[in-house]
């Protein structure tokens, strides 16, 4: 089946601090990846995506490389602001049944602090 | 930017009673989903909707739960009679296409309460 599993919360960290969120995903076709971000009081918000192996997908100096052979697209970011603060969610799209539902991870919470 | 509206954005029902939730997909989007957030679980998927019917739904959007376009703007989502487990988050989202490169707009969702 298609599921998705992201790395536990919270994450705490300061700011200009290096970020990782690590997500590995699971699929029966040949799916495209995404990541969510939902800051406090919002909706679900498109970060970045990726929809085929080694595409990089990067918005806001987040960066998820789409990696087949480890089936994983991690979320980086090389220094953090107090305004990243927000829950972060990996999720899937498994195009090949013809259909567009998202699978999503649990979230993980990101603080940062000055 | 265009957005998808959800209302109320809080709505606090008595079990057994009927609740519609409600919808504004982007004006140019063709597809329209439904998913929910349990408090402390996943967003989870309930259904997609195309050309006026269900295109694909989950296990959890059974015989309680309807959607409907009963005009050119809104999407709804009702479920007949709630239960306390119908306790969640519940999100609209809207896509020009189904496939990958055209992503899902979510809405800031409608907070469902069953007492």
């Amino acid at each position: 089946g298609n599921s998705v599993t992201q790395m536990e919360g919270p994450v705490t960290l300061s700011e200009e601090a290096f970020l990782t969120i690590n997500c590995t995903y699971t699929a029966t076709g040949y799916p495209s990846l995404f990541w969510y971000v939902q800051y406090p009081g919002e909706g679900l918000q498109l970060l970045l995506k990726a929809t085929k192996a080694d595409d990089k997908g990067s918005n806001k100096g987040f960066e998820a490389t789409y990696r087949k052979e480890t089936t994983s697209f991690h979320l980086e970011k090389g220094s953090v602001q107090v305004s990243d603060s927000a829950v972060y969610f990996c999720a899937l799209s498994d195009r090949s049944r013809g259909a567009n539902n998202l699978f999503f991870g649990t979230g993980t919470r990101l603080t940062v602090i000055p | 930017e265009p957005e998808v509206t959800q209302t109320p954005s809080h709505q606090v029902t008595q079990m057994g009673q009927e609740v519609i939730l409600r919808c504004v997909p982007i004006s140019n989007h063709l597809y329209f989903y439904w998913y929910r957030q349990i408090l402390g679980q996943k967003v989870e998927f309930l259904v997609s909707f195309y050309n006026n019917e269900i295109s694909e739904k989950s296990e959890i959007f059974d015989d309680q739960f309807s959607v409907e376009r009963p005009d050119g703007s809104n999407f709804t989502l009702k479920i007949r009679s709630t239960k306390l487990e119908d306790s969640a988050m519940y999100f609209c989202a809207s896509s020009e296409a189904r496939d990958g490169n055209q992503p899902q707009h979510f809405g800031d969702g409608t907070r469902l309460s069953i007492l």
